[in-house]
């Protein structure tokens, strides 16, 4: 079954970090980019970050640009967000989303999502 | 950026009527690099139709994407009760990706 599951989600106060994490299984994760994509409570869908299959291309949201590290390991077929000097208006429900093909895509399988509240 | 603007911002319809949700770019989508999703409340999005008019796997064909360049449609021909949700639009042709603010779909 392909499946994404995210992880590292919590409480933190603001300015502080949090490393999420999403795990892949039951497709060949090397072959497609990733994604993050975050959800604030009540709110619409918003673009994070994307990686390329071999990691060659990275993009961010400029909300995120320098706080935010998107990194990926195929062989253990595992997505990364560091998440640096976060704020209250990080709080969301953060996806991991594959994307269809190696570069930007549509996001064809989503995690369930992981919640991330910055508060004091 | 690409702001995408989706009209409107709810729509009530009643099952078996057809529905048609608009997502409008501020400039031209790239090669039609243009997607829909579905969410309901507590799950994560699904994705409907990319590159503006491909359903993806395993959904209905009563759902279908049509458009170009700055104007796209998504129709659902008959509705179904597990139709009701909201809907997003999204494009990918260029970075900043950008999602567009939902419709929701309501029973009337």
């Amino acid at each position: 079954e392909v499946q994404l599951v995210e992880s590292g989600g919590g409480l933190v106060k603001p300015g502080g970090s949090l490393r999420l994490s999403c795990a892949a299984s039951g497709f060949t994760f090397s072959s497609y980019s990733m994604n993050w994509v975050r959800q604030a409570p009540g709110k619409g869908l918003e673009w994070v970050s994307s990686i390329s299959s071999s990691s060659s291309y990275i993009y961010y949201a400029d909300s995120v640009k320098g706080r935010f590290t998107i990194s990926r390991d195929n062989a253990k077929n595992s997505l990364y967000l560091q998440m640096n000097s976060l704020r209250a208006e990080d709080t969301a429900v953060y996806y991991c989303a594959r994307g269809r093909t190696e570069g930007l895509d549509a996001f064809d399988i989503w995690g369930q999502g992981t919640m991330v509240t910055v508060s004091s | 950026e690409i702001v995408l603007t989706q009209s409107p911002a709810t729509l009530s319809l009643s099952p078996g009527e057809r529905a048609t949700l608009s997502c409008g770019a501020s400039q031209s989508v790239s090669s039609s690099y243009l997607a829909w999703y579905q969410q309901k409340p507590g799950l994560a999005p699904r994705l409907l139709i990319y590159d503006a008019s491909s359903r993806a796997t395993g959904i209905p064909d009563r759902f279908s994407g049509s458009g170009s360049g700055t104007d796209f449609t998504l129709t659902i021909s008959r509705l179904e009760p597990e139709d009701f949700a909201v809907y997003y639009c999204q494009q990918y042709g260029s970075s900043p990706v950008t999602f567009g603010q939902g419709t929701r779909l309501e029973i009337k």
